[in-house]
């Protein structure tokens, strides 16, 4: 069964240091994996995306993320962080067995960011 | 012209009671999914419906009962509210059962007292 590990619950940056958020997954089957970004109060929003090709995948507002099939992991960095980055990032694994576009979500990084 | 919409935001209600939640999107979207977020920010998929079919129906209580009239809405319907229901709830939709990318509404905060 497809899960997903995110290192740290809580990450603090100052504002312009680099942003790594750390996930990594389990899957039986070459993963489909994402980031999702949910500001205060509201509902998720697909940052970026990995399916198949290219590993290093590049995102809005400046974040990337690297599929390393070795190191099962999809960690997301940005070079610089802004205030406005502040939020709760779930990284998530396709359960592509069942084909039903069910994703299995992390425990969710809180990120900071401090002036 | 929001995507995917949610009525109420918020829902202060008592236990015992029976609630609706209520999503649409207009995206032109086959699949439309129900999501759990619970007080630690856990995110847990509760059902999937591909144009008006189930097609997941994770471990929940039977209180809890999907209904799509249509492609472009699902609701969520909650019977005997119990103060363990309290949580935000999400809807989503994605192009099709294949495709895992996922947009979501802006979601439901339910309140059971």
């Amino acid at each position: 069964a497809q899960s997903v590990t995110q290192l740290g619950s809580h990450v603090s940056v100052s504002e312009g240091a680099l942003v790594l958020l750390r996930c990594n997954y389990s899957s039986s089957v070459p993963p489909y994996l994402f980031w999702y970004v949910q500001y205060p109060n509201q509902g998720l929003q697909l940052l970026l995306k990995y399916t198949t090709g290219a590993t290093l995948v590049k995102g809005i507002n400046g974040f990337e993320a690297e599929f390393k099939k070795s190191e099962t992991s999809f960690h997301l960095t940005k070079p610089s962080a802004h205030m406005s980055d502040a939020a709760e990032y779930f990284c998530a694994v396709s359960d592509r067995g069942g084909n039903t576009g069910k994703l299995i979500f992390g425990q969710g990084t809180t990120l900071q960011v401090k002036p | 012209d929001t995507a995917v919409s949610q009525t109420p935001k918020y829902l202060v209600t008592q236990m015992g009671n029976d609630k609706s939640i209520k999503c649409e999107q207009n995206l032109g979207h086959d699949t439309m999914y129900w999501y759990k977020q619970d007080s630690k920010k856990f995110l847990k998929i509760m059902f999937s419906y591909n144009n008006k079919e189930l097609i997941i129906n994770e471990t929940v209580p039977n209180r809890f009962s999907p209904k799509s009239p249509d492609k472009a809405h699902l609701n969520l319907h909650i019977n005997s509210l119990e103060l363990g229901d309290s949580a935000v709830y999400f809807c989503a939709s994605s192009q099709d059962a294949g495709d895992y990318e996922q947009y979501f509404g802006p979601g439901t905060r339910l309140t059971v007292t």
